[in-house]
């Protein structure tokens, strides 16, 4: 069974930085996309930023309102992506979740559909 | 703002048909046949229930099924039950910045 467990989310100041965790297990890791949406209490989905597996450069894409602020990283050996969150808003609270796609035979859909979740962290910016 | 626009609210009663619209822009809908629902109960995290436009994960009931046109994607629920009630996001494919832009949710409700 794939599971996606998020750790890390809390209360911090504006201007703060916070750094979750998502660790993963029942799928091979060090092949997967892993992807980042949060949702702001009482509102929708918003897709945030998602790591490619090194095959595919390990690379990352971020949505424009965390851009330059959010940084997503990965650690194969220990089936973990992280999510470090630098200069906070007041904005950014809500629930992080961590999600991945799927493949079905040589067609995967990492970045258009996300058929496993975290039970996500919560994130509040206060003062 | 939410990227795509989904009606707030929709209900119907037990055994009829409902459809949730989801409209984009010819930047995402239109251009890519990626579209995706999602089921919410409250406090759960969202559920795959469709994506590629029309397809149905291994496991979800034939009663849900979605189509698109032009820049417009549907979700439609038949034989509606009690458990269907929940919200229900979709979401498309931009290929662009932000590569994934979600509805900002339809709360269905079963009368």
């Amino acid at each position: 069974e794939v599971q996606l467990v998020e750790s890390g989310g809390g209360l911090v100041k504006p201007g703060g930085s916070l750094r979750l965790s998502c660790a993963v297990s029942g799928l091979t890791f060090r092949t997967a996309w892993i992807t980042w949406v949060r949702q702001a209490p009482g509102k929708g989905l918003e897709w945030i930023g998602r790591t490619k597996d090194k095959t595919n450069g390990g690379t990352t894409d971020y949505a424009a309102p965390v851009k330059g602020r959010f940084t997503i990283s990965r650690d194969d050996s220990k089936s973990t992506v992280y999510l470090q969150m630098n200069s906070l808003k007041t904005e950014d609270t809500a629930l992080y979740y961590c999600t991945a796609g799927f493949c079905i035979g040589t067609t995967c859909h990492w970045d258009d559909a996300f058929s496993v979740w975290g039970q996500g962290t919560m994130v509040t910016v206060s003062s | 703002q939410s990227a795509l626009t989904q009606p707030a609210s929709v209900s119907g009663s037990p055994g009829q048909s409902i459809t949730i619209s989801c409209t984009g822009t010819s930047s995402d809908i239109g251009s890519y046949n990626y579209v995706a629902w999602y089921q919410q109960y409250p406090g759960k995290a969202p559920k795959l229930m469709i994506y590629a436009v029309s397809i149905r994960p291994s496991g979800i009931s034939n009663r849900f099924s979605g189509s698109k046109s032009g820049n417009t994607a549907s979700l439609t629920i038949s034989g509606l039950q009690a458990e269907d009630e929940a919200d229900y996001f979709c979401s498309s494919y931009t290929g662009s910045t932000n590569l994934v832009v979600f509805g900002g949710g339809t709360k269905l409700t079963v009368l």
